[in-house]
């Protein structure tokens, strides 16, 4: 089962535009990462928030976390047809099975 | 280069077959895990192992085992193979246990079951 589920599906933007992806999840989290994958590649760490953060930022990224409403959200900056990926979010699932879930991802495409 | 390695890249395979796919973690990381990638059913949670010991199982299939080694590689198996586990088998490695660090994976073992 999925813990975290990403919105939209697919993104298409041009080059120079902001790309923001949502990500819900249905437990409690101790932290939720954020991973990019190129078509067919291993996933790339991005970030990691933890609970007691509501935003953060590296580099052209800035991430939020609203744990009162399980909801994450991913903005890319100034977008550049590199960051043409799959990007998920991932998190800790509930119970005594510490599993790292990812969600379903968001295919971001950017235009040149 | 995430320092994770696995092999093979690629593995072509009949039904009814048994693959063993390898992963060697970063230097260092004590947690591997294990991930299937298929379009229907996205990435999923196979098995995390801890410095040799077994810590947390999800989707796996009892056709499937794995282990982790002294030297803490580790292995996947994949026995009886069919059509549907035809996938990308990701491994990925942690300092920490699984979640409280960032994971590194692997560039993944492309399988196709014919």
């Amino acid at each position: 089962s999925q813990q975290g589920e990403e919105d939209p599906q697919a993104l298409s933007i041009q080059e120079g535009e902001n790309a923001t992806m949502n990500c819900s999840y249905k437990t409690s989290i101790n932290n939720l990462q954020w991973y990019r994958q190129n078509s067919g590649r291993g996933l790339v760490h991005l970030i990691l928030i933890r609970s007691n953060e509501r935003e953060k930022h590296s580099g052209r990224l800035r991430v939020t976390l609203d744990t009162s409403k399980k909801s994450s959200s991913l903005l890319i900056t100034a977008s550049r047809a590199a960051d043409t990926a799959s990007y998920f979010c991932a998190s800790i699932s509930s119970g005594s099975a510490r599993q790292l879930t990812f969600g379903s991802g968001t295919q971001l495409t950017v235009l040149p | 280069d995430s320092g994770v390695t696995q092999t093979p890249k690629h593995l072509i395979t009949a039904t009814g077959q048994r693959v063993t796919l390898r992963c060697s973690p970063r230097s260092g990381d004590l947690s591997v895990y294990w991930y299937q990638q298929s379009l229907d059913q996205g990435l999923q949670f196979l098995i995390h192992y801890y410095n040799g010991e077994e810590r947390a199982k999800g989707n796996i299939l009892e056709r499937f085992s794995a282990q982790q080694f002294p030297d803490l590689h580790s292995e996947l198996n994949l026995s009886s193979l069919e059509l549907g586990d035809s996938a990308l088998y990701f491994c990925a490695s942690s300092v920490a246990g699984q979640g409280q660090t960032e994971a590194f994976f692997g560039q993944g073992t492309r399988l196709t079951v014919v």
